[in-house]
């Protein structure tokens, strides 16, 4: 069982440019979700899908975020244009969703750095 | 929407003493509370849940209980560690309706366990 994976784990980049964010969900899991931890506001959910819609956006901070699933097994968050506020370590993660709520996991994470 | 307070923020405690943290939340139609650890460093890991048909559950020196009618739940350590010194979140979400399994997470405590 190879967990949440997410690429990159750490990105340095300067104000402007656009960052991209992977994840791979844990197979057989129907949810998946990015959160956003910093010092300062703690962790925030950032958007949340079920069977790869879209179903909560309400913490994607502003149009510079957006997210995509195109499939069970892949997702992205993107940043465009990065600014040095949004220098964050972004975790993505899954569960299986059902009659009841399974153990949410996250992946490793990825630390952001904007320049 | 769901909101999730938790206290204390800091909490330090001497090696072999017990700790405690304890979380409020507002939805009242929550059924699952759980409780995450993440060390310096590293992701958030599940180390404990309950749902709403219960009112404690316990495993080894970790213990979790639940007023459903007082809407708050609380993490109980015993015989502290310097190794339970991380960040403890707790969180609160709904099988059902429109959150899909969405979870709110509290603001986090920082616990020190001093040798």
């Amino acid at each position: 069982d190879a967990g949440v994976i997410q690429s990159p784990r750490h990105e340095v980049t300067e104000m402007g440019q656009e960052v991209t964010l992977r994840c791979k969900p844990i197979s057989g899991h129907n949810s998946l979700f990015w959160y956003r931890q910093t010092m300062m506001r703690g962790l925030e959910l950032l958007i949340y899908f079920n069977n790869n819609v879209p179903i909560d956006d309400s913490g994607m901070p502003e149009d510079r975020f957006s997210a995509k699933m195109p499939n069970a097994s892949f997702s992205t968050l993107k940043i465009q244009p990065s600014e040095p506020r949004d220098s964050a370590v972004y975790f993505c993660g899954s569960a299986f969703y059902g009659a009841v709520l399974e153990t949410q996991y996250f992946g490793p994470g990825t630390r952001l750095l904007v320049l | 929407g769901e909101n999730v307070e938790q206290h204390p923020s800091t909490l330090s405690v001497q090696e072999g003493d017990s700790a405690v943290i304890k979380c409020t939340y507002s939805d009242s139609a929550s059924n699952y509370f759980p409780w995450y650890k993440q060390e310096l460093g590293k992701r958030p890991q599940l180390i404990i849940d309950i749902r709403s048909n219960v009112g404690e559950k316990k495993d080894q020196r970790i213990a979790v209980t639940l007023n459903k009618t007082a809407k708050h739940f609380s993490l109980h350590i015993t015989e502290t560690q310097p190794e339970d010194s991380a960040v403890y979140f707790c969180a609160a979400g709904a099988a059902g309706g429109t959150s899909y399994g969405k979870l709110t997470f509290g603001q986090g405590t920082i616990l020190t366990v001093h040798p």
